[in-house]
């Protein structure tokens, strides 16, 4: 069973301050790492991703780092605001090697408050 | 511009009960795919198809059945209702993988009790 593990499964973060979550996975075929927001009632919604041959990528508040030797990679939402809190979920396939694996393996989630 | 579209939001059946849930997308996705979110275990892969007329089994396919009939409509059903298939049930689509704009694009969910 591939896996990606999810931590912490919730967080607190007062508003403006960085909040951080960790996703680790095992398989090396991995190429492609996304990460999708939930809002309550609302489907997932990709936010960000990320492939293996850069360590790190930023679009705005959000940044993914990406540690290939370490099998990690983490969410950074820098100067976090209430308009942040939801569900935030890692993701991991075989997108890009031709061997396309057909599905997302989703880590288990992290509950994000950002309190003001 | 519609994306994935599931019907119907919400719905309660009884024990033996069957439906069929809907997905319909319109960004001539050739991938679709039909999760369940239950609190704790995340997005769990019940049956996916990666083109019209073809399904395949996913993590949890068992109560479940599947088709596509057409490119773009996924429908999931549930032959006979149990109380352990109360869940929300998402379906996504995504271009095939590889592509530059690769990624699951999410219905809005479907919230299933079964009583």
């Amino acid at each position: 069973q591939q896996q990606v593990k999810q931590s912490p499964q919730s967080l607190i973060v007062q508003k403006g301050g960085i909040s951080i979550i960790n996703c680790a996975y095992e398989n090396t075929a991995f190429d492609y790492f996304p990460w999708y927001q939930q809002f309550p009632g609302k489907g997932p919604a990709l936010l960000i991703a990320i492939r293996p041959d850069v360590s790190e990528k930023k679009e705005g508040r959000f940044t993914i780092s990406f540690n290939k030797s370490a099998k990690q990679f983490s969410l950074h939402i820098m100067d976090s605001q209430p308009g942040d809190s939801a569900t935030y979920f890692c993701a991991a396939t075989i997108a890009y090697s031709g061997a396309g694996s057909y599905q997302l393996t989703f880590g288990k989630g992290t509950k994000l408050s950002v309190i003001p | 511009n519609a994306g994935v579209t599931q019907t119907p939001k919400f719905r309660v059946l009884k024990t033996g009960q069957s439906m069929t849930l809907l997905c319909a997308q319109d960004m001539n996705h050739e991938y679709m795919y039909w999760y369940r979110q239950d609190p704790g275990m995340g997005l769990r892969l019940i049956h996916y198809s990666v083109g019209e007329g073809t399904t395949a089994k996913g993590e949890v396919p068992d109560g479940y059945n599947v088709s596509r009939l057409k490119k773009q409509n996924f429908l999931l059903g549930l032959e006979s209702a149990a109380p352990s298939q109360t869940s929300v049930y998402f379906c996504a689509s995504s271009y095939v993988p590889g592509q530059t704009n690769y990624g699951y694009t999410f219905g809005s969910g479907t919230r299933l009790t079964v009583v």
